[in-house]
């Protein structure tokens, strides 16, 4: 499969702004999405990118895309309590074949 | 709308038997995934159907994992027999079949083989 890494812990403050980063490897990927997973839950889809994008905004989320460096990034603004979670990053095809999810970053914010 | 279903929500099981974990998709969507979550890593991709075929397999241990999806609705997964390494979530998820396909994820099974 596809290696889609992302570092594994963050910690923050609230009311900061934290950016949780994510590289792949596969050039083909033409959706790339954001998801939150709370402790005992499913995942939530947060966002998305198309690949032919750099970047998307929506509300306090921010979606940056680099495609030469294959570097995607999500910066959450005004950073709060209930954010705290695991954030994956994940890459599909033209055809949504091919899924792949990174190793997920565990955000914690501090009070 | 309801979201995904999945039961059961855990197990236990021994080493060597088999279980059947069963997902209901969100209405209309074409297709389905069902991924393995081991503790600590990202879901892992095992099959996923359009309507009732076969899309991607390539990751499903099918010496003893099979899965189903009768009528292009409600999916079955089987495992038989069960290994230790077995221990994980196992997720559901369906999505529209056209792009960007956001994929709606059930709460998961949470599987221990002892």
């Amino acid at each position: 499969g596809e290696d889609v890494e992302q570092s594994l812990f963050l910690s923050v403050r609230e009311g900061d702004s934290s950016v949780i980063n994510c590289t792949y490897t596969d050039s083909s990927s033409t959706y790339l999405y954001w998801y939150k997973q709370e402790p005992g839950a499913g995942l939530q889809l947060l966002t998305y990118i198309f690949s032919n994008m750099d970047m998307k905004q929506d509300q306090r989320l921010t979606v940056l895309l680099n495609k030469k460096d294959k570097h995607l990034s999500l910066r959450i603004a005004d950073t709060q309590t209930g954010d705290s979670a695991i954030y994956f990053c994940a890459e599909s095809t033209w055809t949504g074949n091919q899924f792949y999810f990174g190793t997920g970053t565990s955000l914690t914010v501090i009070p | 709308e309801a979201g995904v279903a999945q039961s059961p929500r855990y197990k236990i099981i021994e080493k060597r038997q088999s279980v059947a974990f069963w997902c209901n998709p969100i209405s209309g969507h074409a297709t389905l995934y069902w991924y393995q979550q081991i503790l600590g890593q990202g879901p892992k991709l095992l099959i996923q159907f359009q309507n009732n075929g076969v899309v991607d397999d390539s990751q499903l241990p099918k010496d003893r994992f099979s899965a189903e999806r009768l009528k292009g609705v409600d999916s079955t997964l089987k495992i038989q027999p069960a290994k230790l390494e077995d221990s994980a979530v196992y997720l559901c998820a369906s999505s529209p079949r056209d792009g960007p396909y956001e994929q709606y994820f059930g709460p998961g099974t949470r599987l221990t083989v002892t």
